[in-house]
């Protein structure tokens, strides 16, 4: 069945460091691939999206990758923010219906 | 960005009674909208999808009878809970797409139902 694998453990980095998030999916080729941001008790914010065509996406401090090889996409943000603390999800189209398949998200806490 | 709102934001009730989730799209009309529910720490499980104008799509392990869904207008879908029990507290939010966008969502702010 298809699964999605994002960094269980939470992440910590400094103010201004870069972080780099890691989405892997298995028995699936997901024809795009979508980050978004969910702060507690609110629903999820989308942030982007990228092709299975597409190598690299970027909107400002964010930058998305897509190894459709590795099966495995990148979630970096540069120059973090403590307002960047949140959980990122990672979700890829299921194929039809327009329905998405979520990864379990990885917490970021950014220090000052 | 495309607005959508849930009401209420919190809701509590007693065991066996029935709760009605409201999902609004606020400036762009749906056609489609998704129903999730979030456990502490899970991630989103989508239970359906909703229709306007015709029968929602319920997701596997998903009993049709006990959410019952309503999509009467293209800006409008209900989610209704009904005879409660505290195993279906949850988090519960609606999405939905753009039509002619790829497939990103706007999620609502979402719903925390607790039952007693």
């Amino acid at each position: 069945s298809q699964k999605i694998e994002q960094n269980s453990e939470a992440l910590n980095i400094q103010e201004g460091k870069t972080a780099t998030l890691t989405c892997n999916y298995t028995n699936y080729s997901p024809a795009y691939l979508q980050w978004y941001r969910q702060d507690p008790g609110r629903g999820p914010v989308f942030l982007l999206l990228i092709r299975e065509n597409e190598k690299e996406k970027r909107k400002e401090r964010l930058k998305v990758t897509f190894d459709t090889t590795l099966k495995q996409s990148l979630f970096h943000i540069t120059a973090s923010q403590p307002a960047d603390s949140a959980t990122y999800l990672c979700a890829l189209d299921a194929g039809n219906n327009r329905k998405l398949i979520w990864g379990l998200g990885t917490s970021l806490a950014v220090n000052p | 960005g495309a607005v959508v709102s849930q009401h209420p934001s919190r809701v509590i009730c007693k065991s066996g009674t029935s709760v009605k989730i409201e999902c609004r799209s606020l400036d762009f009309q749906a056609t489609t909208m998704f129903w999730y529910r979030q456990f502490p720490k899970q991630s989103l499980m989508l239970m359906a999808t909703s229709n306007e104008g015709s029968k929602a799509t319920y997701e596997q392990g998903v009993e049709k009878d006990k959410f019952l869904i309503n999509h009467a207008s293209l800006t409008l879908s209900t989610l209704t809970v009904t005879s409660a029990h505290p195993e279906d507290s949850s988090f519960y939010i609606c999405s939905a797409p753009i039509a002619g966008a790829l497939n990103e969502q706007f999620f609502g702010p979402g719903t925390r139902l607790t039952v007693l």
